[in-house]
């Protein structure tokens, strides 16, 4: 167990619908990264928060937002679904930007249909 | 921007023979942090290896160890005395410690049969 917490673990919804994806992240970390995972693709780095503030964005689409808040969890939010989001949605926390290891979370698991 | 390859999209190996997993990157740095994350049909990305690049002594955990050459710039994994429940995804990631770029920076992954 990471102690990376992920909800759901899977989700089917429909094209145009929005969806959001919960990231708990490990006691006491405060930087949270979201990364994609197409079928059997590597990780796409989307986006990191640090303490709250956005910290730096990768190649994450404009219908899709996230947020960190005070107690550190994270949400990604997924708006106007196509069938191409469908992926395997990773969270992981480190303790500070420092640190070299990131732990990751179990992934959500997105269909769009 | 820092990039890293893996050339192998698959490999094989018999149980109990020792395989070796290529990885190649690019970056200007001198100081980083590089990672073999194994991902078992389960999707869990789990920590396999890591190497400071600071460090000139390569990084061992167990039967897993990597060949670490900064200069030609790669980071190969070898799994001595293979097992079926190393069978998998293999990612090599590159991580930077600079403010704002410290996220993990993946290859395309290796997928690693294991055969009796």
């Amino acid at each position: 167990d990471s102690g990376v917490t992920q909800t759901p673990k899977h989700l089917i919804t429909a094209t145009g619908q929005r969806v959001t994806l919960r990231c708990s992240p490990r006691s006491g970390d405060l930087s949270v990264y979201w990364y994609q995972q197409s079928l059997d693709q590597g990780l796409q780095f989307l986006i990191q928060y640090y303490n709250g503030e956005e910290r730096a964005k990768g190649n994450i689409l404009e219908r899709f937002s996230a947020q960190q808040f005070p107690d550190l969890h994270s949400e990604l939010n997924l708006s106007s679904l196509e069938l191409g989001d469908s992926a395997l949605y990773f969270c992981a926390s480190s303790a500070y930007t420092a640190d070299t290891e990131a732990f990751f979370g179990q992934g959500t698991r997105l269909t769009v249909v | 921007a820092q990039t890293v390859t893996q050339s192998q999209p698959e490999m094989s190996v018999q149980e109990a023979e020792t395989v070796t997993l290529s990885c190649t990157y690019d970056t200007s740095e001198s100081d980083y942090y590089l990672f073999w994350y194994k991902q078992p049909p389960s999707r869990q990305m789990i920590l396999v290896i890591r190497q400071e690049a600071y460090k000139q002594q390569n990084a061992t955990e167990n039967r897993f160890s990597v060949n670490f050459q900064k200069a030609a710039k790669s980071f190969s994994l070898k799994i001595s005395d293979s097992q079926l429940g190393d069978a998998a995804m293999y990612f090599c990631a590159y991580r930077s410690p600079a403010y704002n770029t410290d996220k993990l920076i993946f290859g395309t992954g290796t997928r690693l049969q294991v055969f009796p």
